[in-house]
């Protein structure tokens, strides 16, 4: 099956700098690759998600890239404001529609004013 | 996006009871759910998927008498959690996918 591994597990960083986090996934199969928020004790929430066929989508400050050679995609969110303090999960899967996503295992993001 | 709501979004029992959360699609249909269970700090472990219609596919080491889950119509999956213990305690949480996937707002289950 799919494992997706997520780096740093914590990331503390000051407002105003970027943030960048690291996915990487093991199944060939997969072209979907949603990224979350999730805020303690919230549900997670759809902040951005790229497709196999795309190798990078931007929505305002926040930014994927998908490199489907090297089977990883990343997260960039650039001028950090405190309010994107929260924990942050990548995800897999073969098909947006119905299938089982994989999930990494969560970056907590911090940042300080 | 697509709005799934679950319920009750906390609930505390006593040791040997039963206890029923509700997941619901508001705005779309969804032939299949998704059951979560997440511990503090931790990521989304999936337990279930929860077919209309038909039976639940559990993952491996999860219980399937202990989490029944029953998906009766197109907006609604059910999961009860039977004869609950402290190490039930935890944080589920559903989804529902309709090209994304949405999810509920959780259930914070407490286990006396």
């Amino acid at each position: 099956g799919e494992n997706v591994e997520q780096h740093p597990s914590t990331l503390s960083v000051q407002e105003g700098d970027s943030a960048v986090i690291k996915c990487t996934y093991s199944d060939s199969a997969s072209n979907y690759f949603p990224w979350y928020k999730q805020e303690l004790g919230k549900r997670p929430q759809l902040i951005i998600d790229i497709r196999s066929n795309v190798g990078e989508k931007k929505d305002q400050r926040i930014a994927v890239t998908l490199n489907k050679t090297a089977k990883h995609f990343s997260l960039h969110i650039t001028e950090t404001q405190p309010e994107d303090s929260a924990v942050y999960f990548c995800a897999a899967s073969e098909n947006s529609g119905y299938s089982t996503l994989t999930f990494g295992k969560g970056t907590m993001l911090l940042v300080s004013p | 996006g697509a709005v799934v709501s679950q319920h009750p979004s906390r609930v505390i029992c006593k040791s040997g009871t039963s206890v029923k959360i509700e997941c619901r699609s508001l705005d779309f249909q969804a032939t299949t759910m998704f059951w979560y269970r997440q511990f503090p700090k931790q990521s989304l472990m999936l337990m279930a998927t929860s077919n209309e219609g038909s039976k639940a596919t559990y993952e491996q080491g999860v219980e399937k008498d202990k989490f029944l889950i029953n998906h009766a119509s197109l907006t609604l999956s059910t999961l009860t959690v039977t004869s609950a213990h402290p190490e039930d305690s935890s944080f589920y949480i559903c989804s529902a996918q309709e090209t994304r996937a949405f999810f509920g707002q959780g259930t914070r289950l407490t286990v006396v």
